[in-house]
């Protein structure tokens, strides 16, 4: 079966410091690969993408992810956290385009230390 | 307006009451989405709209009537709800299907 999956529901980190989410998917086709993020009582907005070509991929807000094929997975980094990056992150996954499917992860709540 | 506008933001209905949810997109898609959000739950697809045609229900109950009248608007219509259905509810919408979706701010349902 198709799925999503991110390790650590809450990621804490200090002000400063490197940013590292993880996604992992099953799949037997290739995927589009998704981040998006959630501030509080709004809606998701997209951060970054693959689809194909470059595996790493930058996206807004510093952020960017690398898919890793032979890991299936696409972990999101950040070189240094900012107090405005606490919020909560989904990593979503399509496995084509005529099924309009987007699977999301659990989510994952960074909080940010001063 | 840009983007994907939702209305009401906030709702608090009783058991028996009727409401409907109201997603506007102004982006020229071709598909939108109803999600459900609640909490400690990942995000829960539950209809499916390409071109004005429904075309994915997830198994959700028929207390909830989704409606495209045209490809910009989409509603769900709440008719005798449960407390348990009182969740954040998203609206989205895509070029294509399965391409990345664009999110309204959802509307934050209270079912008392």
């Amino acid at each position: 079966a198709q799925s999503v999956t991110q390790l650590g529901s809450h990621v804490s980190v200090s002000e400063g410091a490197l940013v590292l989410l993880r996604c992992n998917y099953s799949s037997s086709v290739p995927p589009y690969l998704f981040w998006y993020v959630q501030y509080p009582n709004q809606g998701l907005q997209l951060l970054l993408k693959y689809t194909t070509g470059a595996t790493l991929v930058k996206g807004i807000n510093g952020f960017e992810a690398e898919f890793k094929k032979s890991e299936t997975s696409f972990h999101l980094t950040k070189p240094s956290a900012h107090m405005s990056d606490a919020a909560e992150y989904f990593c979503a996954v399509s496995f084509s385009s005529n099924t309009g499917k987007l699977i999301f992860g659990q989510g994952t709540t960074l909080q940010v230390k001063p | 307006e840009t983007g994907v506008t939702q209305t009401p933001r906030h709702l608090v209905m009783g058991m028996t009451n009727k409401k409907s949810l109201k997603c506007e997109q102004h982006l020229g898609h071709n598909a939108m989405y109803w999600y459900k959000q609640s909490a400690k739950k990942p995000l829960e697809l539950m209809f499916v709209y390409s071109l004005e045609e429904r075309v994915e229900n997830n198994s959700v109950p028929s207390r909830f009537s989704p409606e495209c009248p045209n490809s910009s608007h989409l509603f769900l219509h709440l008719h005798t709800l449960q407390p348990e259905d009182s969740a954040l509810y998203l609206c989205a919408s895509s070029q294509e299907r399965g391409l990345e979706a664009f999110f309204g701010q959802g509307t934050r349902l209270t079912v008392v």
